[in-house]
């Protein structure tokens, strides 16, 4: 199964922007790369999935570069109800069955 | 939609008992996954069934788990017999048609302890 690497801890403040940057060397062709937040006493829950290049939908931005080896998750402006642990789901090497990473967790400071 | 749903919520036990967790995926959706979360290492893939039938179960510890999905809206996991150190939360999450492009929306999960 392929390896994602992340972060193991971030700290911000609220109202600046956070960028999480996960590495996926093992990559296959076909896989999307798919973030996911954690709250504590809850499941991982959908945030957003690329391709390449950059997504953004109401919550984040994700930006791959063209080599797909890497991506970054950017939260604008985080509040500390943004406070948890972000997980990147990597490829699956071709194995069609996606990892998680470690996870990165995230504390968001008044 | 529910969502997926999970039971029990809680599990506490003693070594050597027989232990149980219960999942209803998503409505027709046909991929199930089953998880073990930790904190020493992390959210840890044990199996995946697709309609229904295992794929890949490479990820489950030993033979002291098992897991069935008889049908399209009900899987187990069982710990028989459970130890101290399978003490974790297990996750169940389910998605459309599986793969890297599919988003995996999970249960509230089993906090499991074993004592």
């Amino acid at each position: 199964l392929a390896k994602t690497t992340q972060p193991i801890s971030m700290d911000s403040y609220e109202g600046q922007e956070v960028n999480i940057t996960c590495s996926h060397n093992n990559i296959a062709t076909n896989d999307y790369i798919t973030w996911y937040q954690q709250f504590p006493s809850q499941g991982p829950r959908f945030i957003i999935q690329g391709y390449k290049t950059k997504v953004t939908n109401e919550v984040a931005s994700l930006f791959i570069p063209a080599d797909r080896k890497s991506s970054t998750l950017s939260l604008p402006r985080v509040s500390l109800s943004d406070t948890a642990v972000y997980y990147c789901r990597g490829g699956s090497g071709g194995s069609y069955i996606p990892t998680f990473g470690r996870g990165t967790s995230l504390i968001v400071h008044p | 939609d529910a969502g997926v749903i999970q039971s029990p919520r809680h599990e506490v036990t003693e070594m050597g008992q027989e232990v149980t967790l219960r999942c209803k995926p998503i409505s027709g959706h046909n991929s199930l996954f089953w998880y073990r979360q930790t904190m020493m290492r992390g959210l840890e893939l044990l199996i995946y069934f697709n309609n229904n039938v295992p794929i890949d179960d490479s990820g489950m510890p030993e033979d002291r788990f098992s897991a069935k999905m008889p049908n399209a809206s009900f899987s187990t996991l069982k710990i028989q017999p459970s130890e101290p150190r399978d003490s974790a939360v297990y996750f169940c999450a389910s998605s459309g048609v599986g793969g890297s492009t599919d988003t995996q929306y999970f249960g509230p999960g089993t906090r499991l302890t074993v004592l």
